[in-house]
């Protein structure tokens, strides 16, 4: 079975800090997709980035960006320059051909003015 | 464009009652996925539809859960009869035809079940 994990169920970092949100996953598979959502208090989930799996290259959009590790099965979430905006709840997914896309349990992550 | 809708945002029933929720994602979007979380857990996969087919059920948490989606638009969601394990935020996301496309969710619905 396909399962996605996520070790941090909470952070707190200084505003301006960099954060680092790590995520796992398993699967047998070789050809998928992962993502980053996030839910800010009250709002909508919304998605941060994406990455196929096919792709070396590390996906990046403005102050977020993802540390892909296929080997080692890890997705992680690097935000730069944290703004009080970015305080939500973080969830990682994967994505298998299927089309069925599992979550992980969440980080909630709080960033301190 | 219009995002995916839920309603109702809201609902309170007591246990043994029916409740249908309803999704309406964004036109044009074959994929529809419901599901749900309870406070402080993973937000847990319930079924996923293509146009109006199932294509994965799996996450369906027994028979008093019922999803529909006729005509490959809307979809509703019943839960019949409510027992109080059934409480969460039931959310409804869909996505267009390709694999790589990203969920476009709603806003949820908050069932409590007492």
């Amino acid at each position: 079975a396909q399962t996605v994990t996520q070790s941090q169920p909470e952070m707190s970092v200084q505003e301006a800090e960099t954060v680092t949100l790590s995520c796992t996953y398993d699967t047998s598979e070789s050809n998928y997709y992962l993502f980053w959502y996030k839910q800010p208090p009250s709002r909508q989930m919304i998605l941060v980035i994406r990455q196929e799996a096919y792709k070396q290259q590390n996906a990046t959009e403005n102050r977020f960006s993802v540390n892909f590790q296929k080997a080692a099965k890890s997705f992680s979430l690097k935000i730069s320059d944290s703004q009080l905006g970015d305080t939500a709840m973080y969830f990682c997914a994967f994505m298998n051909r299927d089309d069925k896309i599992i979550f992980g349990k969440g980080t909630r992550l709080h960033i301190l003015p | 464009e219009a995002g995916v809708t839920q309603f109702p945002s809201h609902s309170v029933i007591e246990k043994g009652q029916t409740v249908t929720l309803r999704c309406d994602p964004i036109s044009g979007h074959d994929n529809l996925y419901w599901y749900r979380r309870v406070m402080g857990k993973e937000i847990k996969f319930l079924l996923h539809f293509v146009k109006e087919s199932k294509q994965d059920e799996s996450g369906m948490p027994n028979n008093r859960f019922l999803a529909e989606r006729t005509g490959g638009t809307y979809s509703t969601l019943k839960v019949q009869p409510a027992e109080l394990e059934d409480s969460g935020v039931y959310f409804c996301a869909s996505s267009q035809p390709r694999s790589n496309s990203p969920l476009h969710f709603g806003n949820g619905t908050r069932l409590t079940v007492t």
